[in-house]
């Protein structure tokens, strides 16, 4: 039982590339969830998806695009990578999605937009 | 919208000490209240949760008490180790609208010195 896998573990970008990271689970958890994690921020919800082919905005959405075909995977993709997205982005999962559920989070994406 | 408080960091404690790191909310309805843990270059795990008024959680040694009074949810640990320098992020869950909404507080370093 691997859990949440994150890929890449570190990614540099140029201004204006785009590029996906992918995120997996194999715990059957319907909700899954994107953050990024900024110093002296906290966590802050970029996308999350309640099952597969459902998909929501959190907090922080713009720049961000995602999408849900599978319970198991959940990938974030940059349109167009600018500056301000460098940040640590963490992937995670919970059974239902309810309040009591627990997240379950992977290691995280650690993103450099040049 | 719902908020999290907790105590600026870092907090530096000598092993065995005791530790307290407070955290208070903001919610309309009835929150869950969590304590999550980040070690050095991980992804935050589950350290203990409460679901409802006057729950203890507890794990690992460290205590949590939802007072819906103070609209509370205070970190304690008798006796802290060198182990136990991290990151606590204090959050909450609703259910709102049918969506689920978690919000994390900015996290709290602690450093524990031999």
């Amino acid at each position: 039982n691997a859990g949440v896998t994150q890929t890449p573990k570190f990614q540099v970008l140029k201004t204006g590339q785009s590029m996906t990271l992918q995120c997996a689970q194999d715990m059957n958890h319907e909700y899954m969830s994107w953050y990024r994690q900024d110093p002296g921020m906290g966590l802050r919800l970029i996308h999350y998806s309640v099952g597969a082919g459902i998909t929501d905005q959190g907090e922080v959405p713009n720049g961000y695009n995602v999408s849900r075909s599978t319970t198991e995977d959940f990938p974030l993709r940059l349109l167009s990578a600018a500056p301000s997205q460098t940040s640590v982005y963490f992937c995670a999962s919970s059974y239902y999605g309810t309040s009591t559920d627990t997240q379950y989070f992977g290691p995280g994406t650690r993103l450099t937009v040049l | 919208g719902d908020s999290v408080t907790q105590m600026e960091g870092p907090v530096t404690l000598s092993e065995e000490a005791f530790l307290t790191i407070n955290c208070t909310y903001t919610a309309t309805g009835y929150p869950s209240l969590f304590w999550y843990v980040q070690y050095p270059g991980e992804g935050l795990q589950l350290l203990l949760k409460a679901t409802k008024a006057d729950d203890k959680g507890s794990n690992k040694g460290f205590e949590a008490t939802y007072r819906k009074e103070t609209t509370s949810f205070h970190l304690e640990k008798g006796s802290v180790q060198v182990s136990d320098s991290a990151v606590y992020f204090c959050a909450l869950s609703t259910t709102s609208g049918g969506s689920y909404i978690p919000t994390f507080g900015r996290g709290t370093s602690l450093i524990v010195h031999p």
